[in-house]
């Protein structure tokens, strides 16, 4: 059935230093693959996302890639600071006309 | 996103009654979404409107009722609630179901003793 893999499940970075977060799906027909971050106790809200015709996004610290051959994207967030400090979403908008979100991230950036 | 209201925000209940969260959104998205979160599953679709008077159901809808019968509003109604239901529930809109971002509310914090 349709899935999304995310890993780490907790990633911990010194302030400063990049983080990656990687999700794998399995639906071939996804065409839309969003993040989102989750403060504590607050919304989800997208912070970037990319579509099947898109390679690679990025909106000042944080890049999004896709490799559609591999099924799977990736979240890069360089020069990391204390306000990154959340739990991130990826989700997939899957061929079945549903959007499926993977488990978390929880990203600790330690000053 | 002030556009997407949820309420109430909190609500504590017993098993076996029934309960409706309110979803109201201002954007006149056509689609709309409840979803629920808990701790290692991340956000589970519980069931999606296309349009008023259109709906269907998601990855959890057992329990579960929803109805759309103005496009801004999507109430989800828990018609006899069991301690399983206990959970954050999310409500989202967009403007297409394909590849348009989707807009959550704040959410409510359900328990059920």
């Amino acid at each position: 059935g349709e899935n999304v893999e995310q890993h780490p499940s907790t990633l911990s970075v010194q302030e400063g230093d990049s983080a990656v977060i990687k999700c794998t799906y399995s639906d071939s027909a996804s065409n839309y693959f969003p993040w989102y971050k989750q403060e504590l106790g607050k919304r989800p809200q997208l912070i970037i996302d990319i579509r099947s015709n898109v390679g690679e996004k990025k909106d000042q610290r944080i890049a999004v890639t896709l490799n559609k051959t591999a099924k799977h994207f990736s979240l890069h967030i360089t020069e990391t600071q204390p306000e990154d400090s959340a739990v991130y979403f990826c989700a997939i908008f899957s061929g079945t006309y549903k959007y499926i979100f993977g488990t978390g991230t929880r990203l600790k950036v330690l000053a | 996103d002030a556009g997407i209201t949820q309420s109430p925000r909190y609500k504590i209940t017993e098993t076996g009654r029934q309960v409706t969260l309110m979803c109201h959104q201002t954007w006149s998205h056509s689609y709309m979404f409840w979803y629920r979160q808990d701790l290692g599953h991340g956000l589970r679709l519980i069931y999606y409107s296309a349009a008023a008077d259109i709906t269907d159901k998601g990855e959890v809808p057992d329990g579960y009722v929803v109805s759309r019968s103005k496009t801004e509003n999507f109430p989800l109604t828990l018609e006899s609630a069991t301690r399983s239901q206990t959970s954050v529930y999310f409500c989202a809109s967009s403007a297409d179901r394909g590849n348009q971002p989707q807009h959550f509310g704040d959410g409510t914090r359900l328990s059920i003793l």
